[in-house]
């Protein structure tokens, strides 16, 4: 159980351009989903967290403008990369939680984002 | 502010070593800290979740421990296998948060 999956897995898009990524939990409720970001070699960054039904709370330093976060159900957020340019490629990767406490994060297995 | 220290970032080992990777954590009031495997281009897979109450957790090969005075926490592989390889992660869960470390690339050679 507690699986989280991501679409797409990759995605090549031209600058200017917007993107959506999907982060989904397959099998249980997520109350709480969180969007990461990794550059190469680099640790996970928390971006933003979202709770079904409220806005997204962004990190510091996060342009919400500019990632746009939708958590309409319990089983789906989506993150949006508006009028992407080459500096936002990255790997994006989700987790969701059934809570809003303490419990254990379940990973998304990461969206490759190339902006030409 | 929580901050996650990883050494050494990269290491390299031959076939059947037994080794140790280090993580450390600024502030002492953690929830649980976590560690995870991550190979290139993948996702996260939880190794193993150590509660804030707790100083160890095993699985299999893997030892975690956790000395949350000093803000240190251990992975011990034994017995390291090519299959090893990857990239191996340290987080604390802080503040409703999971903070990660930079990680440690490890490669166990043939």
């Amino acid at each position: 159980g507690a699986v989280v999956s991501q679409h797409p897995s990759r995605v090549i898009c031209k600058s200017g351009t917007s993107v959506k990524i999907e982060c989904r939990s397959l099998d249980f409720q997520a109350t709480t989903m969180f969007w990461y970001r990794q550059f190469p070699k680099k640790s996970l960054m928390l971006m933003a967290t979202s709770n079904e039904g409220s806005k997204a709370t962004y990190e510091q330093g996060v342009e919400k403008d500019k990632f746009l976060i939708n958590h309409a159900s319990l089983t789906l957020s989506t993150l949006t990369v508006t009028s992407a340019h080459p500096e936002d490629s990255s790997f994006y990767i989700c987790s969701a939680r059934r809570d809003r406490g303490q419990e254990t994060q379940y990973f998304g297995p990461g969206t490759r984002l190339l902006v030409l | 502010k929580q901050e996650v220290t990883q050494i050494p970032a990269a290491l390299s080992v031959p076939e059947g070593e037994n080794l140790v990777l280090n993580c450390s954590f600024t502030d002492s009031a953690i929830y649980n800290l976590q560690w995870f495997r991550q190979d290139p281009g993948k996702g996260l897979t939880s190794l193993l979740l150590i509660q804030s109450s707790q100083r160890e957790q095993t699985s299999g090969r893997l030892n975690a421990s956790l000395d949350k005075s000093s803000g240190r926490s251990t992975l011990y592989i034994a017995a390291s296998q090519p299959g090893d390889s990857a990239t191996y992660l340290c987080a604390v869960h802080s503040s409703y948060k999971l903070i990660f470390g930079s990680g440690t690339r490890l490669l166990v050679r043939p």
